[in-house]
């Protein structure tokens, strides 16, 4: 699986957009792009997942450049409780087999 | 609420005893995933079932066992417990596989163990 690299911690005050970037120059093919958020003693949460261009949910938007070796995840209007640690995985087909490596995450504070 | 319940919520126990860790998946979840996440660790994968059968391993301990049984819930065995075993142990769940794309994957809300 691709190594990932990801700042470790950010700071942001409520209603301002904060963008995350991951690093991945070793992703391969057929990998995609997974974040998931975690808040303290809770179980992570998918947030996104994408492969190349710009994936958009209700929660967050993904930015991937042509070359794939990095990706943006992007969250408009933070609020306080969007306080967490937010990883970056890469890899493909997970589910047969396959396992989320988690780097240390970016943890992300929203101040007042 | 993602769907994946853990029992027990918190456990305290001594160092050489031996614990059971239960989990039951999303409805329809045929894969069952444990985790281990200490402080100084971080997130861990432990290992992985797929419809009753082992499908991968991550850096379990031998003293670590785990199996998924036939109505899908899944028991992780913790033998000769050590302080250091001390940690969050997350399941989760995900459906099966269809072709072309990763797995999401839902993570219950944990079983605190604390060996003292």
């Amino acid at each position: 699986l691709a190594k990932t690299t990801q700042p470790i911690s950010m700071d942001s005050y409520e209603g301002q957009e904060v963008n995350i970037t991951c690093s991945h120059n070793n992703i391969a093919t057929n990998d995609y792009i997974t974040w998931y958020q975690q808040f303290p003693s809770q179980g992570p949460r998918f947030i996104i997942q994408g492969y190349k261009t710009k994936v958009t949910n209700e929660v967050a938007s993904l930015f991937i450049p042509a070359d794939r070796k990095s990706s943006t995840l992007s969250l408009p209007r933070v609020s306080l409780s969007d306080t967490a640690v937010y990883y970056c995985l890469v890899g493909d087909k997970w589910g047969q087999g396959g396992k989320l490596i988690f780097g240390q995450g970016t943890e992300l504070s929203v101040k007042p | 609420d993602s769907g994946v319940t853990q029992t027990p919520k918190h456990l305290i126990t001594a160092t050489g005893q031996r614990v059971t860790l239960r989990c039951s998946p999303r409805s329809g979840d045929l894969s069952v995933y444990w985790y281990q996440q200490s402080l100084d660790q971080g997130l861990q994968f432990l290992i992985q079932y797929y419809n009753g059968e082992e499908r991968a391993k991550g850096n379990i301990l031998e003293r670590f066992s785990a199996q998924q049984f036939p109505d899908l819930h899944s028991e992780l065995n913790l033998s000769s417990l050590e302080l250091g075993d001390s940690a969050l142990y997350f399941c989760a769940s995900s459906p099966r596989v269809t072709s072309g794309r990763t797995d999401t994957q839902y993570f219950g809300p944990g079983t605190r163990l604390t060996v003292l």
